[in-house]
């Protein structure tokens, strides 16, 4: 069975440093892969994915996020975050063609 | 272009009430799902409606829980004599078609609330 792993459920960091969330998935099959990121308050946006091709992929706010399948990991970067990334970031992997499955979720905190 | 809209975004029900949760998909979009949110863990998803059919509910409890997706209107979720353990953050995505299903757009998210 296919499952996502995010270890960290915060990371705190200070404003326009780098910063890194981490996740990691199981699955023998190909797979999608998926950041969706949720303001307070908000619905979930999709942030970026990962289909096939290039295995790194980019966001239009500055995130990026490579797909390693030696490591199972799709761990997505920032090199400068600002007060307004401060939301949970969620990573999903598409079980089937619709069906994702959905790690816990890492609530970035931004300090200033 | 309106996205995803789910009413009520909050929602208070007593133990042994129905809950009655909606969601309009976004315009052109044939697919709605539905997932759960329970706190400090991730989404989990519950059913896959098309207009006028269900093709999977493999993530629906047994029993209390229907959901259906007419011809005409929204998408309802319906929780029938709710019990503490479904207070949960219920969200509906659609997508367009069946190409890329993966593909979901978001509603805000109903919070309910069982007392």
């Amino acid at each position: 069975a296919q499952s996502v792993t995010q270890l960290d459920s915060q990371v705190p960091v200070f404003e326009e440093a780098p910063v890194e969330l981490r996740c990691n998935y199981s699955s023998s099959v190909s797979v999608y892969l998926f950041w969706y990121v949720q303001y307070p308050n908000q619905g979930l946006q999709l942030l970026l994915k990962y289909l096939s091709g290039s295995t790194l992929v980019e966001s239009i706010n500055g995130f990026e996020a490579e797909f390693n399948k030696s490591q199972t990991s799709f761990h997505l970067r920032k090199p400068s975050v600002h007060i307004s990334d401060t939301a949970e970031y969620f990573c999903a992997v598409a079980r089937s063609n619709y069906q994702l499955i959905w790690g816990a979720g890492t609530k970035l905190i931004i300090k200033p | 272009n309106a996205g995803v809209m789910q009413n009520p975004r909050h929602l208070v029900r007593r133990r042994g009430q129905e809950a009655r949760l909606r969601c309009s998909p976004m315009k052109g979009h044939s697919h709605v799902y539905w997932y759960r949110q329970l706190p400090e863990e991730g989404l989990k998803f519950m059913v896959y409606l098309q207009k006028e059919n269900i093709i999977d509910e493999s993530g629906m409890p047994k029993e209390r829980f229907s959901a259906e997706f007419p011809k005409e209107g929204p998408s309802i979720l319906r929780i029938q004599q709710v019990v503490r353990g479904d207070s949960a953050a219920y969200f509906c995505a659609s997508s367009p078609g069946t190409e890329k299903t993966y593909e979901q757009y978001f509603g805000p998210g109903t919070r309910l609330t069982v007392t």
